[in-house]
C-alpha cells in the first residue's frame, strides 16, 4: 500500500491560516470517514489532533479544524502560531482493516 | 494520567532477535487497542498492526506481517513487539500507541530507538 500522499512543506506567517491536504483513494480516504491527523514534534510523541473528519479531542485547540471532500481530507490551521510548527500526518482507515499514514507535511511558521 | 512507557533504545546485530516493550497506566489497558508504528529516521510514519489485549487478536500491515510479531501481557498491562531476526533495515523508532477504535491513536509511548547497524 502507497501512502496518502500529503505535500511535503507548507508555511505562513503568525496569524494567517494554512491548510494542508491528504489524498488517498476510495478504499480509504474517500470510502470512510475514519481520517486522523497527528502533530509530530521530533523527538517528541505525536499528538492526535482530529480523529474521524472533523472531531477534536479534548484540549486540542480550536485553531485546527478537519474536513474532507472526496478521496481528499484537509486540515487547517487558523491563526498560526510559532508552537504549530512541526510535522502533520494524515492517517485513514482502509478497506482491508489496516491503516495508512501520508507521507508527512512539514509546516513551517515564517 | 494516561502514559505509554517505553523500553529503553537498543543496539543489535543483524541476525540477532529483539523484544521491545510498551507498558500502559492509567486507564483498564485490556479494553483498548495497542498499535505499533514505525519511523525510520527522516522518514514518515508506518503502521505496522495493532492488538487487543482482551482477547490478542492481532492485525500486520502486509509490509510488516512475517517478519515482526505484536504480542500482549494483560496481567502485567505491557504490549510487545518482537523480531526472530533483525536486519540493517529494521533500524527505526518504533512507536506503541492506544485507541478505542482501530482507526485513531489517541495516546502515544515516547518512541524506542533500535539501531541495527549494517
Amino acid at each position: 500500500q502507497s501512502a496518502l500522499t500529503q505535500p511535503a512543506s507548507v508555511s505562513g506567517s503568525p496569524g494567517q491560516s494554512i491548510t494542508i491536504s491528504c489524498t488517498g483513494s476510495s478504499s480509504d480516504v474517500g470510502g470512510y470517514t475514519y481520517v486522523s491527523w497527528y502533530q509530530h514534534h521530533p523527538g517528541k510523541a505525536p499528538k492526535l489532533m482530529i480523529y474521524d473528519v472533523s472531531v477534536r479531542p479534548s484540549g486540542v485547540s480550536n485553531r485546527f479544524s478537519g474536513s474532507k471532500s472526496g478521496n481528499t481530507a484537509s486540515l487547517t490551521i487558523s491563526g498560526l502560531q510559532a508552537e504549530d510548527e512541526a510535522d502533520y500526518y494524515c492517517s485513514s482507515y482502509t478497506a482491508s482493516s489496516t491503516v495508512l499514514f501520508g507521507g508527512g507535511s512539514r509546516v513551517t511558521v515564517l | 494520567d494516561v502514559q505509554l512507557v517505553q523500553s529503553g533504545a537498543v543496539v543489535k546485530k543483524t541476525g540477532e532477535s529483539l523484544r521491545i516493550s510498551c507498558k500502559g497506566s492509567g486507564y483498564n489497558f485490556p479494553m483498548y487497542l495497542i498499535t505499533w508504528v514505525r519511523q525510520i529516521p527522516g522518514k514518515g510514519l508506518e503502521w505496522m498492526g495493532r492488538i487487543d489485549p482482551s482477547d490478542s487478536y492481532t492485525d500486520y500491515s502486509p509490509s510488516f506481517y512475517g517478519h515482526v510479531t505484536i504480542s500482549v501481557d494483560k496481567s502485567i498491562s505491557t504490549a510487545y513487539l518482537q523480531w526472530s531476526s533483525l536486519r540493517a533495515s529494521d533500524t527505526a523508532i518504533y512507536y506503541c500507541a492506544k485507541s478505542s477504535t482501530p482507526w485513531h491513536f489517541d495516546s502515544w509511548g515516547q518512541g524506542t530507538l533500535v539501531t541495527v547497524p549494517s
